[in-house]
């Protein structure tokens, strides 16, 4: 069973910088899996970020940005704001089969 | 403006069948792959599976947790994408979003909750 590993929970002071990471049990991350990253807020529906890892929806706070490092998918918030406390998810496709990430929250404090 | 919104949720008991419906407007439907993604209490994303898009036959992929039991149709006339979920368990009990895939997995609709229980 593939498993998509997220750092469980991350602290970013307002107006820092935080990067989440995407890791797959299969190996290295490539742009062939299409990562996704999706930020969650309580109570709300899912919202796309990020696509094929690094491309911006036309809604995406400019503050947001996707990568591929060190074999993984990263989503890096920079001038974080306090509305950016939410969980964030990413999304992997092995052969047209979707797994999400496990999930990071991330607490603005 | 995309919107999707989905129905269909409520309670069933363990073994029991439910039908999701989610009902697109604002975009061409057909030229869209569709996916479920569900979420149980407390807990992350899960995806369920999708229906691909038109040109590639409408075929359906499924994630293993549901595969044998689930299975995804659209309705092309009525631009609706379903979801048929047989031999249902406890551990199905979710709110189950429909989601558009244009540049990624883009929309999504605000979800329907099942609740498996007897």
């Amino acid at each position: 069973q593939t498993v998509v590993t997220q750092e469980p929970s991350l602290t970013v002071s307002p107006g820092g910088t935080v990067t989440l990471t995407c890791a797959s049990s299969t190996g290295a991350v490539t742009s062939g899996y299409y990562p996704n990253w999706f930020q969650q807020k309580p109570g709300q529906a899912p919202r796309a970020l990020i696509f094929s890892a690094s491309n911006k929806h036309s809604w995406t706070p400019a503050r947001f940005s996707g990568s591929l490092v060190g074999g993984k998918a990263a989503l890096t918030l920079s001038g974080v704001q306090p509305e950016d406390e939410a969980e964030y998810y990413c999304l992997l496709y092995y052969g047209g089969v979707g797994v999400f990430g496990t999930g990071t929250k991330v607490t603005v404090l | 403006e995309v919107q999707l919104v989905e129905s269909g949720g409520g309670l069933v008991q363990p073994g029991g069948s439910l039908r999701l419906s989610c009902a697109a407007s604002g975009f061409t439907f057909s030229d869209h792959y569709m996916d479920w993604v569900r979420q149980a209490p407390g807990k992350g994303l899960e995806w369920v599976g999708r229906s691909k898009n038109k040109a590639n036959g409408y075929i359906a992929e499924y994630a293993a947790s549901v595969k044998g039991r689930f299975t995804i149709s659209r309705d092309e006339s009525n631009k609706s994408l379903y979801l048929q979920m047989n031999s249902l368990k406890t551990e199905d009990t979710a709110v189950y979003y429909c989601a558009r895939e244009g540049n990624g997995v883009d929309n999504w609709g605000q979800g329907t909750l099942v609740t498996v229980s007897s």
